[in-house]
Order: C-alpha cells, then sequence, then structure tokens
C-alpha cells in the first residue's frame, strides 16, 4: 500500500505567488518524521524542512512552512513568493518509528513545480 | 548541514561489467547508509539499508547479488552493480544518517548509469 501520496504531479505558479504541495501518508505508528526534499534538474537531493509527529508548532525554514494536519494526516509544503529557482521536483517523504539513524525514508512520487516569471 | 560525497557522478560502462558507486559522509560518522535508485521522472526507490559492520537489508525485489552493498567504515558505503545490463540504467542515489542530528538524511549528488 503506497505510504505517501502526492497528488498534483505538476504545477505551474505565477512567479511571487504562493503556492501548496499537497501530501498525505498512512502509517500506524505514533512516532514518525515528515520531510520535504527539492531535487532540481541537476538530481541533487535539498532537504527543505521536517516535521517531527509530536511536534505541536508546524514547522518554518524560511519561505516554506509545512502544513500538519495529524489527524487527516495532510503534511503540505506551503511555499511563500515563490522565485524562478524554485522550478523543481518536490517529493514528500516519512520516516516511521522512533527517531533513529536506521529507521528508513520513504518517499511519495513526486512534484513538479514550474514557476512562470 | 552534514556533507555526503558520492562518487562517481555518471558512468557509462559496458553489458556485463561491474561498476562501483562510492558513498562518503565527510563531516560525521553514518552509522546508517540508504541506496535509492530513481527511473526518470519517477520517485526514489529505496534499494537497501547498509549498518556500518554488518550485512546490508535489502528491500523486496531487489537482488542481492546484482546490488553489492558494503559498509566497510563510518564514512563510506558502497553500492557493486555487477554483470551490469542496459536496464540497470539509472539514477543512483545514497543517503547518510548519523552523527548529531538523526532527524534528516543527506543525501549525496547521484550517480547516473548508463549501460551500453
Amino acid at each position: 500500500a503506497q505510504k505517501i501520496t502526492q497528488t498534483q504531479p505538476g504545477m505551474f505558479v505565477q512567479e511571487k505567488e504562493a503556492v501548496t504541495l499537497d501530501c498525505t501518508y498512512d502509517t500506524s505508528d505514533q512516532s514518525y518524521g515528515l520531510f520535504w526534499y527539492k531535487q532540481p534538474s541537476s538530481g541533487e537531493m535539498i532537504f527543505l524542512i521536517y516535521q517531527g509527529s509530536y511536534d505541536e508548532q508546524n514547522a518554518t525554514e524560511g519561505r516554506y512552512s509545512l502544513n500538519f494536519q495529524k489527524a487527516r494526516k495532510s503534511a503540505n509544503l506551503v511555499i511563500s513568493a515563490s522565485q524562478l529557482g524554485d522550478s523543481a521536483m518536490y517529493f514528500c517523504a516519512m520516516r516511521e518509528g522512533r527517531r533513529s539513524s536506521a529507521s528508513k525514508i520513504i518517499f511519495g512520487s513526486g512534484t513538479r513545480l514550474s514557476i512562470r516569471p | 548541514g552534514a556533507v555526503v560525497s558520492q562518487h562517481p557522478s555518471w558512468v557509462i560502462c559496458k553489458s556485463g561489467t561491474s561498476v562501483k558507486i562510492e558513498c562518503r559522509s565527510l563531516d560525521f560518522q553514518a552509522t546508517t547508509m540508504f541506496w535509492y535508485r530513481q527511473f526518470p521522472k519517477q520517485s526514489l526507490m529505496l534499494m537497501a539499508t547498509s549498518n556500518e559492520g554488518s550485512k546490508a537489508t535489502y528491500e523486496q525485489g531487489v537482488e542481492k547479488d546484482k546490488f553489492l552493498i558494503n559498509h566497510a567504515s563510518l564514512t563510506l558505503s558502497t553500492l557493486t552493480v555487477t554483470s551490469a545490463h542496459p536496464e540497470d540504467s539509472s539514477f543512483y542515489i545514497c543517503s547518510a544518517r548519523g552523527g548529531v542530528s538523526n532527524t534528516e538524511a543527506f543525501f549525496g549528488q547521484g550517480t547516473r548509469l548508463t549501460v551500453v
């Protein structure tokens, strides 16, 4: 069963507008972590933001914020004031189980974000 | 953030040969490293988890004898694609966790393998 679902294969957004990338997840663990990564055309995976399942506040990192709705099992990424350099693939990911270096991280199918000038 | 270096960044090899990809954590000790495979326009699929000094744990459907993983030290893991075939052509990327932060996984730059 798919555990990370990203329903938007592609999105186009006008520069300077905010954009929300959707992510829902499925897990039976009480302790888990949620990540967003950006992958530009070069292929590298750039860590953007992290939300722990027990974190009460939504995570924020600069222009990135994570809209964490635990009961709905959603972890949407919000990018404010989008820039041309934001054009890339964005992956939602989840670490199941307690925070441990051995806990594997699984990825959603990704959303290709394109910013229009 | 911590630095993970993956080498080579791209490689072209002949069908039937073996290719080794290295993943190094440069400024922290990686107790665990993960190897992913990514086909064009698709997501990252976890292939295996390697722990220093022990055998790797492979995901279902991944051939152990085809994709040899060695995690000989806390800073180095290698993936060897043995007897490569054109269908093995893909983007392989490693990630490492450990050190002070176990929260995020740090990724290498990836290796684009083309088997001709």
